[in-house]
């Protein structure tokens, strides 16, 4: 069966610092790959997407990066956190001939001081 | 673009009840997707219920079940017999048909608090 790891769990970071969280699927190939974002209080925001290897898709401008080394790797990255970057950060994955089906990792909270 | 609206920010049901969610979405596509996701304290994301657009018949999931209006563009959630285990966080999700660049992402609305008292 598939599988979805995201860690860590919680960070808390310094402003100014870098950041990588890192998610990893297992049991499938060729995923659909997505991190989002969830503010407090609030509903789910897509910040990057990929198709496969080295395709990244960003929705919207910010402070972050994603990356897609191999094919069930994902990464989200910042070179300078700011303040406004924390949150609940998950990674999802959809099976590529089924992309409607989305499944979500555990998440990573972010908070940024 | 797409928008999902859940007009309910928290909703409150006795258990062993039934309580309907509400959401409401604006696009000028014909084929979709429309979702519930329950998000638990554990904020672990899990998709309770899935509606094709193309299909007429409401989808059902033991004691979840939708009400999908799709003329007036309304996708209700209702937890029929409700459990404390119910009690989390729902957020309705829609995502294109279409194949291809950011026709894959779910457009999510706010979320629905549900408590259920026992």
């Amino acid at each position: 069966s598939q599988t979805i790891h995201q860690w860590p769990a919680t960070l808390v970071q310094p402003v100014g610092s870098p950041l990588s969280l890192e998610c990893t699927v297992e049991g499938t190939s060729n995923p659909n790959l997505y991190w989002y974002r969830q503010a407090a209080g609030r509903g789910l925001q897509l910040l990057f997407y990929s198709v496969g290897i080295g395709q990244i898709s960003s929705e919207v401008p910010q402070n972050l990066s994603a990356s897609r080394p191999q094919d069930r790797q994902f990464i989200l990255s910042s070179k300078k956190l700011l303040l406004s970057d924390s949150g609940f950060y998950l990674c999802a994955w959809s099976p590529g001939l089924m992309r409607e089906k989305l499944f979500f990792g555990s998440g990573t909270q972010l908070s940024v001081l | 673009a797409q928008t999902v609206t859940q007009s309910q920010p928290e909703m409150s049901v006795q258990e062993a009840e039934t309580v309907t969610l509400s959401c409401t979405y604006d696009t000028s596509e014909s084929d979709y997707y429309l979702f519930w996701y329950k998000q638990p304290p554990s904020r672990q994301m899990i998709l309770v219920i899935r509606q094709e657009a193309y299909k007429q018949q409401n989808a059902t999931e033991n004691r979840f079940s939708v009400n999908f209006q799709k003329a007036a563009k309304s996708f209700s959630l209702k937890i029929s017999d409700s459990q404390l285990g119910d009690a989390a966080m729902y957020f309705c999700a829609y995502r294109s048909a279409r194949s291809g660049g950011s026709n894959y992402k779910l457009t999510f609305g706010k979320g629905t608090l549900l408590t259920v008292n026992p």
